[in-house]
């Protein structure tokens, strides 16, 4: 089973802000990874696939990168609505695995 | 619009049985392939099950041979039969649709909620 490893768990920043997220496989998993986001009450929303692709919808603020075994989903300039928590999740192997997530809180 | 619905989550005690659903509209169930993926309350994402267009299946270590994915493509529905339902499967049950070509799940629906309890 192919683990992902998410840092930071936890990320404080303010409005107007950088976000900078981090995803690890523990084997290569080539570019089959997604990011999605989760607010509280709500289902989790496809953000990024393929590990750089902006689903539809979804801001240019949002974008993705890496390949391999390491990811990044960055927010170039934090809106309030994007305070939540992130997973990525790997669709390369079975099983299908999800990172335990970075919640994105306001500082 | 292309939308999923949940439904039949509830209460349910330890040993017993639900059956999910999980509505399609805007599109197909029979050419595409679907998901359940689970929450627990106060975790992460789980994946569960998978079927695929083919209705080939497959399922994580922790429900393996207790639950059951299927879909009936006349009604444009996918199932979830959960047996021998334990405390830790107590969780929000999403249905989600997979890309066919880079395999995320580009289409979830709202969740419907499992509470195993005496």
């Amino acid at each position: 089973e192919i683990v992902l490893t998410q840092s930071p768990a936890t990320l404080s920043l303010s409005p107007g802000e950088r976000a900078t997220l981090s995803c690890r496989a523990s084997q290569s998993i080539s570019s089959y990874l997604a990011w999605y986001q989760e607010k509280p009450g709500q289902a989790p929303r496809l953000l990024i696939y393929y590990a750089s692709k902006r689903a539809t919808g979804i801001p240019a603020r949002f974008s993705g990168s890496g390949s391999g075994t390491d990811f990044t989903l960055t927010i170039s300039s934090l809106e309030p609505e994007d305070f939540a928590v992130y997973y990525c999740q790997q669709c390369s192997n079975w099983p299908r695995t999800f990172g335990p997530g970075t919640k994105v809180d306001i500082k | 619009e292309v939308q999923l619905v949940e439904s039949g989550g509830g209460l349910v005690q330890p040993g017993g049985s639900l059956r999910l659903s999980c509505a399609a509209s805007g599109f197909s169930v029979s050419t595409n392939h679907f998901n359940w993926v689970r929450q627990a309350p106060g975790k992460g994402l789980e994946w569960v099950s998978v079927i695929y267009s083919g209705d080939s299946t497959s399922y994580s270590d922790s429900v393996k041979d207790r639950f059951t994915i299927s879909r009936d493509n006349s009604r444009n529905t996918v199932y979830l039969q959960m047996n021998s339902l334990r405390a830790e499967d107590t969780a929000v049950y999403y249905c989600t649709r997979e890309s066919g070509v880079t395999y995320h799940l580009d289409v979830w629906g709202k969740g419907t909620t499992v509470t195993v309890s005496s």
